[in-house]
């Protein structure tokens, strides 16, 4: 079946720009993820939803960072004014539920902020 | 004490050779651990779970050390197709807090 998908793949932008990221999870996977990942780290955690509850969000960096999933399924990251700091790979992850051992990772946004 | 640490490597290990690493973790709370694996421009893979009473799957071993809080990671006779970054995952209430990642390379 279909994987975790995410769009764009590649997202070039300049400074000041807003930004929409979305997720595509895989079908009927309750949890779903963001991560943010610089080149050599390790996935950093963001926010993750139960359906369209968002459970926690005291990874977003700062406010210009926003997550929304209304419906329980896509997920929209959003990054107002951008930064050049903003430039990372983006990765969405899903889960079968918050207990669920795997998360099946997207292949990832990568933006970059001129 | 950082909330999951890894030594970053790279290992560089001839083919064949076994190969362990740990993952030091501060919250004494948490109850689940995992290893992933991520390739080269790739997105990251479950590659085990780490249960109390260890793990082992062919050729991966996976303990717990709930005392001096960390897991490890052995990987024996170890393939070219090993060569990869693993990283070490903490889940933290309801944060899932991922290590920088080991970087393993195996040599012919």
């Amino acid at each position: 079946g279909a994987g975790v998908s995410q769009s764009p793949r590649y997202k070039v932008t300049k400074r000041g720009q807003d930004v929409a990221l979305r997720c595509d999870p895989i079908s009927g996977h309750v949890s779903l993820y963001w991560y943010r990942q610089a080149l050599g780290q390790g996935p950093e955690f963001l926010t993750y939803f139960n359906y369209e509850a968002q459970q926690d969000k005291s990874g977003l960096p700062n406010d210009r960072f926003s997550a929304e999933r209304p419906e329980g399924s896509i997920s929209t990251l959003t990054i107002q004014r951008t930064e050049q700091r903003d430039s990372a790979m983006y990765r969405c992850a899903s889960s079968l539920d918050s207990s669920s051992n795997e998360q099946f990772f997207g292949p990832g946004t990568r933006l970059t902020v001129l | 004490r950082k909330e999951v640490e890894q030594d970053p490597g790279p290992f560089n290990v001839p083919e064949g050779a076994t190969v362990a690493f740990n993952c030091t973790y501060s919250n004494s709370a948490s109850q689940s651990f995992f290893w992933y694996r991520q390739d080269c421009r790739k997105e990251p893979k479950l590659l085990m779970s780490v249960y109390s009473s260890g793990n082992e799957d062919g050729r991966f071993t996976a303990q717990l050390n709930r005392a001096s809080q960390y897991i490890s990671l052995l990987i024996r006779d170890s393939k070219l197709s090993d060569s990869a970054t693993y990283l070490c995952v903490v889940p933290w209430g309801d944060k899932i807090i991922f290590g920088k990642g080991t970087r393993l390379h195996i040599l012919p």
